[in-house]
């Protein structure tokens, strides 16, 4: 089992639609989790930091879940440069960023 | 452009070659990492550098696999006598140690193609 799990997608919405991702991880002792956006053959870039009390940063939204032991990524008002992969990722038992497969999400005029 | 520059960007090469990547950091970044990435996947973890220590190799995916930062500055992953199974996306990465040491930069990778 992979230690964050994501659904693959791809997530299909039109512009200005609210849409949400999960991702559950497995190590309940990671300490750290992030959301990190991946273009189409580009690197990938830190989005945002989770936090367990959650964050927003604009239209972006965060949320970790500890005892059930997943995070959310909300993104509202959705534009076309929205699309992208996303990139949940947490720490392991070694402290490394373990990055789960990513979630594509397309964004439709 | 001083963020972190990867060469070269592609590199196609028959199996059993030896190839060998180069890293440049953000300057003043301290630490340095390496990440492979397959299609549908996320980026995997390899190996990681402090300055020129080795911190942690035992992500390397074999004893083909070793990576160098002998000035604490560029670092270097060959991969020996490739594979095909190596086809991938070798992406590094540079943080600082200091605060929050996961906010990791990316490079835009090397796409390597083993025939």
């Amino acid at each position: 089992r992979k230690e964050v799990e994501q659904d693959p997608g791809p997530f299909n919405v039109p512009e200005g639609a609210t849409v949400a991702f999960n991702c559950t991880y497995s190590n309940s002792a990671s300490q750290s989790f992030f959301w990190y956006r991946q273009d189409c053959r580009k690197e990938p870039k830190l989005l945002m930091s989770v936090y367990s009390s959650g964050n927003e940063d604009g239209r972006f939204t965060a949320q970790l879940n500890r005892a059930s032991q997943y995070i959310s990524l909300l993104i509202r008002d959705s534009k076309l440069s929205d699309s992208a992969t996303y990139l949940c990722v947490g720490t392991d038992a070694g402290n490394m960023l373990t990055f789960g497969g990513g979630t594509r999400l397309m964004v439709k005029p | 452009d001083t963020g972190v520059s990867q060469n070269p960007r592609h590199k196609i090469t028959k199996r059993g070659q030896n190839v060998t990547f180069r890293c440049d950091p953000i300057s003043e970044h301290n630490r340095l990492y390496w990440y492979r990435q397959t299609l549908g996947q996320g980026p995997e973890f390899l190996t990681y550098f402090q300055n020129e220590a080795q911190l942690e190799k035992s992500r390397l995916l074999s004893d083909r696999f070793s990576a160098e930062r002998p000035k604490g500055s560029f670092s270097t992953l060959e991969i020996q006598r490739t594979e095909q199974g190596d086809s991938a996306m070798y992406l590094c990465a540079s943080s600082l140690s200091s605060g929050s040491s996961y906010e990791q930069y990316f490079g835009p990778g090397t796409r390597l193609t083993v025939t």
